[in-house]
């Protein structure tokens, strides 16, 4: 069963907290991508990463970070640095470098501040 | 300008009725464009995508691309009440290999 599977649904983060999002893909797929959704808003960019070992920042990166050691797997740390993280947060994978590409979502996480 | 557009709604529509979301987009290097439905606190989900000029048909859904005056548009037919959603456009340029989406169109399709 293909898809994006997603870690854990909600996440509670205390002030001054670091804490990391998971995201799974069994589609084979080389491109993956991390989207923060605000209520009624759109979605934008924070990182995405075309390579294993390789990543991009998008429109809003700053107070995140993440890594891809694996092509499963595109990880997303909230650091302290962000301000105001409470947010639903969404991974996508892709495939790369074909005009048709099409990106997938996973169910999301939802993040909240104690 | 954001390089996608739409209008943030509602749209509201009778059951039954054909409903008609729109969509601009600015960067005239995006190559296909993607329609997406996402039912509150869930995550956004395909419904059909496009590159091609000219209209293109999957069930109840027809998708409508103008290079030309940059738009693209998504008909729904026969609305039904499941149908009620926000529906994102989203546009893709392969040589950045990024997604660029618009905020979203509220759709409500009244019984």
């Amino acid at each position: 069963d293909g898809g994006i599977t997603q870690s854990p649904k909600y996440l509670f983060r205390k002030e001054g907290q670091n804490v990391t999002l998971s995201c799974e893909q069994n589609l084979n797929h080389d491109a993956m991508y991390w989207y923060r959704q605000d209520p009624g808003q759109g979605l934008r960019l924070i990182y995405y990463s075309q390579i294993v070992n390789d990543f991009q920042k998008g429109d809003i990166a700053e107070g995140y970070s993440v890594s891809r050691e694996k092509k499963e797997s595109f990880p997303l740390t909230v650091t302290s640095a962000q301000k105001n993280p409470t947010a639903f947060y969404l991974c996508a994978s892709s495939e790369v470098w074909a005009a048709t590409e099409t990106q997938y979502f996973g169910p999301g996480t939802r993040l909240l501040v104690l | 300008q954001k390089e996608v557009e739409q209008n943030s709604g509602p749209l509201s529509v009778p059951e039954g009725a054909i409903a008609s979301l729109n969509c601009t987009y600015s960067d005239r290097g995006s190559q296909s464009f993607f329609w997406y439905r996402q039912y509150s606190g869930k995550s956004p989900e395909l419904i059909m995508f496009i590159y091609s000029n000219g209209d293109k048909e999957d069930g109840r859904f027809t998708a409508q691309l103008n290079k030309a005056s940059q738009y693209v548009s998504l008909l729904i037919r026969d609305s039904q009440p499941s149908d009620s959603a926000t529906y994102l456009c989203a546009a893709f340029r392969s040589n950045f290999n990024k997604f660029y989406f618009g905020s979203g169109t509220k759709l409500n399709v009244k019984p």
